[in-house]
């Protein structure tokens, strides 16, 4: 099992640009996760899903949108990039909810200039 | 408002010796607790978690303690090894809420020889 994968690894975009980060599961799970991490600050959670087609709001959405058409795939996009959105972005995927651990992907770097 | 507290950016301990991690926490409805191990360029994982109806949790060398009445948890790594040199990540689950994890800051541990 490959677990939990990321595309792409590294990324930098200008201001305005659009990208989509994947995010791919392997392990079955039903949730999935997207996290930014910043410099001298935990993960925040930017959206989650509970299940094929349905996402929901985290702690800081602004400036991003999500899509889980398939089970194992849930996509993270940028319309309009801004040097703020400059990040590291984790996937997350756990089981069900009686489920308390979440498996993190390696992460996607990226700058906005 | 920081839910979720690691209030030592960095601790440095000899190998052998015991490593403490201290976390601090507000909400009282988080019903678990997990600690996260990160190396550099990798993504968060799982080290170990305690429920909230626990006080104590080990697992080979390291142990989790839960104070609720003073909302502080703790990790001991016994013996610290160079291997455990990485950022520790506090998390606590919040009930009910698709197993939503609000996350510390992070503390870097390094173990020296």
């Amino acid at each position: 099992n490959a677990g939990v994968t990321q595309t792409p690894k590294f990324r930098v975009l200008k201001t305005g640009q659009s990208m989509t980060l994947l995010c791919a599961q392997d392990m079955n799970h039903e949730y999935m996760y997207w996290y930014r991490q910043d410099p001298g600050m935990g993960l925040r959670l930017i959206h989650y899903s509970v299940g094929e087609g349905t996402t929901a709001k985290g702690e800081v959405p602004d400036g991003y949108n999500v899509s889980r058409l398939k089970k194992q795939n849930f996509l993270l996009g940028l319309e309009s990039a801004a040097p703020s959105q400059t990040s590291v972005y984790f996937c997350a995927s756990m089981l069900t909810s009686g489920s308390h651990e979440q498996f993190f992907g390696p992460g996607t770097r990226l700058t906005v200039l | 408002d920081q839910q979720v507290k690691q209030n030592s950016p960095s601790l440095s301990v000899q190998e052998g010796r015991i490593s403490i991690l201290n976390c601090d926490y507000t909400n009282s409805m988080f019903d678990y607790f997990l600690w996260y191990k990160k190396y550099p360029a990798e993504g968060p994982t799982f080290l170990i978690s305690i429920s909230s109806i626990k006080d104590k949790n080990e697992d080979g060398r390291f142990t989790v303690f839960l104070n609720k009445s003073a909302k502080h948890l703790s990790l001991h790594i016994v013996p610290s090894q160079p291997g455990d040199s990485a950022v520790y990540f506090c998390a606590a689950r919040s009930s009910g809420t698709a197993s939503k994890l609000t996350f510390g800051t992070g503390t870097r541990l390094q173990v020296t020889l």
